[in-house]
């Protein structure tokens, strides 16, 4: 099955400073890669997304890329706000196994003020 | 519109207590997954259903069973708990794949279970 690792688990930043999450995956089959952001005691919130036929994705600060090849896909989020705070977790799915999510680990990031 | 929602949100059980989780979708999605997450941990797939009627196993489906018998609603159960299931259920649902893409995943708010 597919295996997601997700790096840093921590990762603090200050405030108006770039932050990047990285995540690798072992199915090349997988074609659909979302990432979540949860809040503690909340559900996990999808952020962004991007699908196997594009190599890069931006909605306001927040980006993703994906390497086919290296089977890797990278979130980056500019100019970090307090708010920004939260677990962050990378997927990955392929869209003949019923949609089915892999997750990454997680990645705690802080942006101190 | 109440998207996915889930209940109780909250459940303390004793060791080899019965119950059933409940998630609901008002979206019309064919597609609903139980995960659990551990503490410090992703989420992990334990059952899910492409449609009514229909269940399959995720990753880890020791335990727990499940049943699809209205498209909207997905049932979780544990027959006899164990305090290894201790842990904060989602349920999520997604539309079937179109044109071969896959879709979002929309998440209920959560259960927070307890074993004792």
């Amino acid at each position: 099955g597919e295996n997601v690792e997700q790096h840093p688990s921590t990762l603090s930043v200050q405030e108006g400073d770039s932050a990047v999450i990285k995540c690798t995956y072992s199915d090349s089959a997988s074609n659909y890669f979302p990432w979540y952001k949860q809040e503690l005691g909340k559900r996990p919130q999808l952020i962004i997304d991007i699908r196997s036929n594009v190599g890069e994705k931006k909605d306001q600060r927040i980006a993703v890329t994906l390497n086919k090849t290296a089977k890797h896909f990278s979130l980056h989020i500019t100019e970090t706000q307090p708010e920004d705070s939260a677990v962050y977790f990378c997927a990955a799915s392929w869209v003949r196994a019923g949609n089915m999510l892999t997750f990454g680990g997680g990645t705690r990031l802080m942006v101190k003020p | 519109n109440a998207g996915v929602t889930q209940t109780p949100k909250f459940r303390v059980l004793k060791t080899g207590q019965s119950m059933t989780l409940l998630c609901a979708q008002d979206m019309n999605h064919e597609y609903m997954y139980w995960y659990r997450q551990d503490p410090g941990m992703g989420l992990r797939l334990i059952h899910y259903s492409v449609g009514e009627g229909t269940t399959a196993k995720g990753e880890v489906p020791d335990g727990y069973n499940v049943s699809r018998l209205k498209k909207q609603n997905f049932l979780l159960g544990l027959e006899s708990a164990a305090p290894s299931q201790t842990s904060v259920y989602f349920c999520a649902s997604t539309l079937e794949e179109e044109r071969g893409d896959t879709d979002t995943q929309y998440f209920g708010p959560g259960t927070r279970l307890t074993v004792l």
